[in-house]
């Protein structure tokens, strides 16, 4: 199946810096991606569309300003946690579907990744 | 409104022995149903997927589910677990008017015991 990898797979920061979490897409394009985050013994919470080419859609009650989301090629979104904050710590993980954005193709994950803010 | 429940937050069970996790959803047009599981510290895996045809599917390690239109369930099954099966599942939808929206269930923790 196809394959969606995030970089990195742990990150330790400090209060107050900013945090870059990649997700590719490695064999095959995807316009969209998606990126969820999850507390621990929790479901997946959608925070954000990741559109090729255009402005992320954001979901209610998800701070655009301290989750950017660029997405620059068709096989990389990018999710900065700007300013992170303990609260921010979580698990981070991104999705992509191979094809048309519609569609009831499944999700492909990443490995997710896990932020711990000090 | 769309919506998807997992009944059972927690499911201990013996090594060897069947395991039914249960997946209802709310919807008033046609859905398309996955069944993911998730390690520890690990993205989520597809393990099933209904999207149309046969209503039972099966996966490569013995899991089933069956899709029932009139129940609105995708209960995922195995009739002998093994250890290596403990893990987080998580149920997941998506509906035909809302394109790439998925919607995931609160997740089943598995944990067999030998």
């Amino acid at each position: 199946g196809a394959v969606v990898s995030q970089h990195p797979s742990w990150v330790i920061c400090k209060s107050g810096t900013s945090v870059k979490i990649e997700c590719r897409s490695l064999d095959f394009q995807a316009t969209t991606m998606f990126w969820y985050r999850q507390f621990p013994k929790q479901s997946l919470m959608l925070m954000a569309t990741s559109n090729e080419g255009s402005k992320a859609t954001y979901e209610q009650g998800v701070e655009k300003d301290k989750f950017l989301i660029n997405h620059a090629s068709l096989t990389l979104s990018t999710l900065t946690v700007t300013s992170a904050h303990p609260e921010d710590s979580s698990f981070y993980i991104c999705s992509a579907r191979p094809g048309a954005a519609g569609g009831a193709g499944e999700l492909f994950f990443g490995e997710g990744s896990r932020l711990t803010v000090l | 409104a769309q919506s998807v429940t997992q009944l059972d937050s927690q499911v201990p069970v013996f090594e060897e022995a069947p395991v039914e996790l249960r997946c209802n959803y709310s919807s008033s047009v046609s859905v398309y149903l996955f069944w993911y599981v998730q390690y520890p510290n690990q993205g989520l895996q597809l393990l099933l997927k209904y999207l149309s045809g046969s209503t039972l599917v099966e996966s490569i390690n013995g899991f089933e589910a069956e899709f029932n239109k009139s129940q609105t369930s995708f209960h995922l099954r195995k009739p002998s677990v093994h250890i290596s099966d403990t893990a987080e599942y998580f149920c997941a939808v998506t509906f035909s008017d809302t394109g790439n929206q998925f919607y995931f269930g609160t997740g089943t923790s598995l944990t067999v015991i030998p």
